[in-house]
């Protein structure tokens, strides 16, 4: 059974600084999607991460792969208020297709000025 | 502009009663799901539909029902047998290939609470 983990769970943190959310998950995956839902709202795709070292930047977000760790990173650089959200990791099965996703408990960001 | 609509936004539920959740699509996409989230939670698969006419149980199917007659379309019903349905429900859809790799869409969600 696929299990997705992410830390923290809940981060506060004042504008202008750089933070770090880990997603971890237990079995081989060759896609990792982060989405970023606002309160009440749905979820907004940010990035698809398809290969061992692959890296995306939107921003001043910036997602990494590390297949062989089962490790996805998203690194927040200078941050500013807009950018509270909670951050969801999601993994697929191997193989890809359309199955559905498994999906962190996610991370609650608050940007405080 | 393509979306997903999901129907009615705000949902109650009575005790015994069986209510059912729109989905629609005008994305040509050939797959859907339906996820939930609860507080403080990530979204749990309850059940996903690759084509017409099929569609497979999710990790938390126990209590719910889908029918997919139309690509456009994936209704959720949530049945009496569902004991605890208060949640946040997600409609989601996305490209079917042999190796699809395309991120879900996500509806903007149906609240559903009970009596």
């Amino acid at each position: 059974e696929l299990k997705v983990e992410q830390n923290p769970l809940f981060l506060s943190m004042q504008e202008g600084k750089n933070y770090t959310i880990y997603c971890n998950y237990s079995t081989t995956s060759d896609r990792l999607y982060w989405y970023r839902q606002d309160p009440g709202k749905s979820l907004e795709s940010l990035f698809v991460l398809l290969s061992n070292g692959a890296v995306k930047q939107e921003g001043r977000l910036m997602a990494s792969l590390d297949t062989k760790a089962r490790l996805s990173t998203l690194h927040i650089t200078a941050a500013v208020h807009d950018l509270s959200a909670t951050y969801f990791c999601a993994v697929g099965p191997l193989g890809g297709g359309a199955d559905g996703l498994t999906f962190g408990k996610g991370t609650h960001l608050i940007i405080q000025p | 502009d393509g979306g997903i609509t999901q129907s009615p936004k705000y949902l109650f539920r009575k005790e015994g009663q069986n209510v059912t959740l729109s989905c629609e699509q005008n994305l040509n996409h050939d797959a859907m799901y339906w996820y939930r989230q609860d507080p403080g939670q990530g979204l749990r698969l309850i059940y996903y539909s690759q084509i017409v006419n099929d569609f497979q149980k999710g990790d938390i199917a126990e209590g719910y029902s889908v029918s997919r007659e139309k690509k456009e379309s994936f209704p959720l019903t949530v049945t009496s047998a569902q004991k605890n349905p208060t949640a946040f429900y997600l409609c989601a859809s996305s490209i079917r290939t042999g190796k699809s790799v395309k991120p879900q869409h996500f509806g903007d969600g149906t609240r559903l609470s009970i009596l």
